[in-house]
């Protein structure tokens, strides 16, 4: 089952530009990750926020998590071309350990 | 770091014939894997939970009888896609959870794209 929805579904930036994108899940949450994925190729970890965090920064990407409102979201700063590929928050419960739900995806597109 | 790898990265092959894909994690060990699939332009859907030792657990509209999953060792887990059919074609994805500190993050397989003619 998909946990939740990412918008946009597709974006498109100049490079030197800032990307965001939002995650919304349904249920009680132990932790969030982002993950990226190149066209047809595995998952790449980027970052993982706890439910008890707000936010967290890791290089050029900003995580914030809501938890009362079930989104968080990703900042991607100073996009570079090589930042083009699909982004998905992944979530997990607390009763399902170590099960990742993935949302729905946001294909980013960094024009040079 | 660690690593996960997935035997073979693509295969083609006739509708009803099976076709088994090999999940390995190369540097650690791992009790429990998952095996995702993914249609072109959608997100990872879940199917099944590999657990060494005991029997797999399916999700919710998975034919476990279609796809059959055997954790044979800690370190290798089997996904066969039986009598495949054309609409079984699709990226299947293996992951296992990292090791130590890291557990709550997940390693993912380069995938395997399977062609069902």
């Amino acid at each position: 089952s998909q946990q939740g929805e990412e918008d946009p579904q597709a974006l498109s930036i100049q490079e030197g530009e800032n990307a965001t994108m939002n995650c919304s899940y349904k249920t009680s949450i132990n932790n969030l990750q982002w993950y990226r994925q190149n066209s047809g190729r595995g998952l790449v970890h980027l970052i993982l926020i706890r439910s008890n965090e707000r936010e967290k920064h890791s290089g050029r990407l900003r995580v914030t998590l809501d938890t009362s409102k079930k989104s968080s979201s990703l900042l991607i700063t100073a996009s570079r071309a090589a930042d083009t590929a699909s982004y998905f928050c992944a979530t997990v419960s607390y009763s399902s350990a170590s099960k990742i739900i993935f949302g729905s995806g946001t294909r980013l597109s960094i024009r040079p | 770091g660690a690593v996960v790898s997935q035997h073979p990265s693509w295969v083609i092959c006739k509708s009803g014939t099976s076709v088994k894909i090999e999940c390995r994690s190369l540097d650690f060990q791992a009790t429990t894997m998952f095996w995702y699939r993914q249609f072109p332009k959608q997100s990872l859907m879940l199917m099944a939970t590999s657990n060494e030792g005991s029997k797999a657990t399916y999700e919710q509209g998975v034919e476990k009888d279609k796809f059959l999953i055997n954790h044979a060792s800690l370190t290798l887990s089997t996904l066969t896609v039986t009598s495949a059919h054309p609409e079984d074609s699709s990226f299947y994805i293996c992951s296992a959870p990292a090791p130590g500190r890291e557990e709550e993050t997940q390693y993912f397989g380069p995938g395997t794209r399977l062609l069902v003619l």
